[in-house]
């Protein structure tokens, strides 16, 4: 069936580095966009980043241009997120998802991953 | 940045009520008969769940008590006979691939 699971999070000091992963499994996972959605404690959601198949598209949030790269290696169906001078505000729970646009072109996050919680705090 | 605003904030419903959700788009998500809009189901502890896209077209597999609709800058989410697993979190995103990816803030429908 198809699966994403989110890897890598933790507790890191403010100002530090973390590289989350997302392992993908059901799918050609080199047909899809992907995204990263995060979600603060007791808040809402916040789109992150996308980067297209092929890497040909990227784009990020305002909130977090610069501190973080998101990339994919197809080989091995994984999506990345790399994320640098983290801040209190990072904190969060942060999905993987799979970004559908054959219905209409419109970005549609048909499946999620459970979430892999990221806190920043000294 | 486009912003997209959701009410109310939370509703109180008991089961069997029609329970309904509006977003509002801070600019033109369509074009022609296109609505880019869609609507998640958030249950505690849990990912998000697609439940309609395009604004009113039923994710597979989703019951049909859920409906959408709305064009242009407001939309709306319908829940009719609200069932026990229907208490959760409804948020709506905008999907214009045109736009930054943004999601409402929520509406939390709590039992009454």
């Amino acid at each position: 069936q198809v699966q994403l699971v989110e890897s890598g999070g933790g507790l890191v000091k403010p100002g530090g580095s973390l590289r989350l992963s997302c392992e993908a499994s059901g799918f050609t996972f080199s047909d899809y966009y992907m995204t990263w959605i995060r979600q603060a404690p007791g808040m809402g959601l916040e789109w992150v980043a996308y980067i297209g198949s092929g890497r040909r598209f990227i784009k990020y949030a305002d909130s977090v241009q610069g501190r973080v790269t998101i990339s994919r290696d197809d080989a091995k169906n994984s999506l990345y997120l790399e994320m640098n001078t983290l801040r209190a505000e990072d904190t969060a729970l942060y999905y993987c998802g799979r970004v559908d646009r054959d219905r209409d072109s419109g970005y549609y996050v048909d499946t999620w991953g459970q979430g892999i919680l990221v806190t920043v705090s000294s | 940045d486009i912003q997209m605003t959701q009410f109310p904030s939370s509703v109180s419903a008991s089961v069997g009520d029609r329970v309904t959700i509006t977003c509002r788009a801070s600019q033109d998500i369509s074009q022609g008969m296109t609505n880019w809009l869609a609507w998640y189901q958030q249950r505690p502890g849990k990912a998000p769940k697609l439940l309609i896209y395009g604004a009113s077209s039923l994710e597979s597999g989703v019951s049909s008590r859920f409906s959408g609709s709305g064009s242009g800058t407001e939309f709306t989410l319908t829940i009719n006979s609200l069932q026990p697993e229907d208490f959760a979190t409804y948020y709506c995103q905008q999907a214009n691939s045109f736009l930054p990816l943004a999601f409402g803030g929520g509406t939390k429908v709590e039992m009454k």
